[in-house]
């Protein structure tokens, strides 16, 4: 069954500060990843979209990775603000057969302090 | 304005009471599908649409029906509620379940079910 975790499942960093955020998933059949941003009480923002032929994505001061050799995809945000304060998903498409689904990941509560 | 929109946004009911929530995008996207969101549980999706006419189950079906008789509308249906189905409800959308399509999100559906 594919599982995909995020790893930290918190973190609180100054303003300014450059950080990774790790995703890892069990299953390489994973056909592509997305990342998104939720802030609290709304909805999904996308972010980033890593097809599977590709290993990086850029989007201004943000940079997603995916390796599925390893089974994993980081993003990186650059020079942090208060205002990328969110929880922020990863989430891998499981295609094909009987499932044509995302399947997401736990999450990181991203707190950027000014 | 390519949108993801959800009615209603909240929605406070008793155990019993049949209820729609809806769905409709304005982007003439292929896919439709429909996750609950829970704290320590992550989002999971319970019924998807490849097309019209077109829908399975996802991870957690029981307890919800939905229909997808016209491309842009695809509405979740709960016919006897029940507290367990306190929940954020959201809808997403993408141009086919394929490997190189973004899915875009609604603002989400907060249900409480007393």
């Amino acid at each position: 069954k594919q599982e995909v975790t995020q790893i930290p499942a918190a973190l609180s960093v100054p303003e300014g500060e450059n950080l990774v955020l790790n995703c890892s998933f069990t299953d390489s059949a994973i056909y592509n990843l997305q990342w998104f941003r939720q802030d609290p009480g709304k909805g999904l923002t996308s972010l980033l979209l890593i097809q599977s032929s590709q290993r990086e994505q850029t989007s201004g001061r943000l940079n997603a990775s995916l390796d599925k050799s390893s089974g994993r995809s980081t993003l990186y945000i650059a020079a942090s603000q208060p205002g990328d304060s969110a929880t922020y998903l990863c989430a891998g498409w499981n295609y094909g057969g009987a499932t044509n689904k995302l399947i997401f990941g736990t999450g990181t509560l991203l707190a950027v302090q000014p | 304005e390519a949108q993801v929109t959800q009615n209603p946004r909240y929605l406070i009911t008793v155990t019993g009471k049949k209820l729609t929530v809806t769905c409709s995008q304005n982007m003439n996207h292929e896919y439709m599908s429909w996750y609950r969101q829970d704290p320590g549980l992550g989002l999971r999706q319970i019924y998807y649409s490849m097309n019209v006419e077109v829908t399975d189950k996802g991870d957690v079906p029981e307890g919800y029906k939905v229909s997808r008789k016209e491309k842009r509308n695809f509405p979740l249906i709960l016919e006897s509620p029940s507290p367990n189905q306190t929940s954020l409800y959201f809808c997403a959308s993408s141009l086919s379940p394929g490997i190189s399509y973004e899915q875009y999100f609604g603002p989400g559906t907060r249900l409480t079910v007393t």
